[in-house]
């Protein structure tokens, strides 16, 4: 299983970026990289995901690094609705093509005024 | 609305008796998962359902059963043998090979 390592919390101040940073270093050349973050109480909420490049959607953008060894989360404008645990993991494929996600413990981030 | 619903939010049950999870989704996933996640902990893969009538054990399968009847059902019933039900059970569903989608959960307390 390609493990995941992030800092157990980080604080961002509202209306600035939060980078939110992940390392996967034993990640395969076909695993995706996905975020997800969960508010207390809730399902967990997908982000986005990628594979080598950069991407962007209008929750965040996704960096992966040249070497796929590590990425980061950005939030351009934190509120205090992004106060979650924000997860980063690396997808597996199962028998038959679904997918599995790997939970860690997760970043918690903390947006203030 | 289009979405995964599991019902109900809260249940209570006692000690040796089996309990029945609903989960439900009309978005027309072929994919349907079920996790377990204890306090402070990320989630684990119980079990997980590619199509109809087809289902695999995932990481922590012991004490618990699934059915996929329907597409848009996969319940879960957490029987006598799990030692330590107590926990927030969490279901999702995902086309193939796309990002999973959950529900808001259940809780489970045994009494």
């Amino acid at each position: 299983d390609a493990k995941t390592t992030q800092p157990t919390s980080m604080d961002c101040a509202e209306g600035r970026a939060a980078n939110l940073p992940c390392n996967h270093s034993t990640i395969s050349g076909n695993e995706y990289v996905y975020w997800y973050r969960q508010i207390h109480s809730q399902g967990p909420q997908y982000i986005i995901h990628g594979l080598k490049n950069n991407e962007t959607n209008e929750m965040a953008s996704l960096i992966i690094t040249e070497d796929r060894k590590s990425s980061t989360l950005i939030l351009p404008h934190a509120t205090l609705r992004d106060t979650a645990v924000y997860y980063c993991i690396v997808r597996e494929i199962l028998t038959g093509g679904g997918n599995k996600l790997t939970f860690g413990t997760g970043t918690q981030l903390k947006v203030e005024l | 609305d289009g979405g995964i619903t599991q019902s109900p939010k809260y249940l209570f049950r006692k000690e040796g008796q089996n309990v029945t999870l609903s989960c439900e989704q009309n978005l027309n996933h072929d994919a349907m998962y079920w996790y377990r996640q204890d306090p402070g902990q990320g989630l684990r893969l119980i079990y997980y359902s590619q199509i109809v009538n087809d289902f695999q054990k995932g990481d922590i399968a012991e004490g618990y059963s699934v059915s996929r009847e329907k597409k848009e059902s996969f319940p879960l019933t957490v029987t006598s043998a799990q030692k330590n039900p107590t926990a927030f059970y969490l279901c999702a569903s995902s086309p193939q090979g796309q990002p999973q989608h959950f529900g808001d959960g259940t809780r489970l307390s045994i009494l």
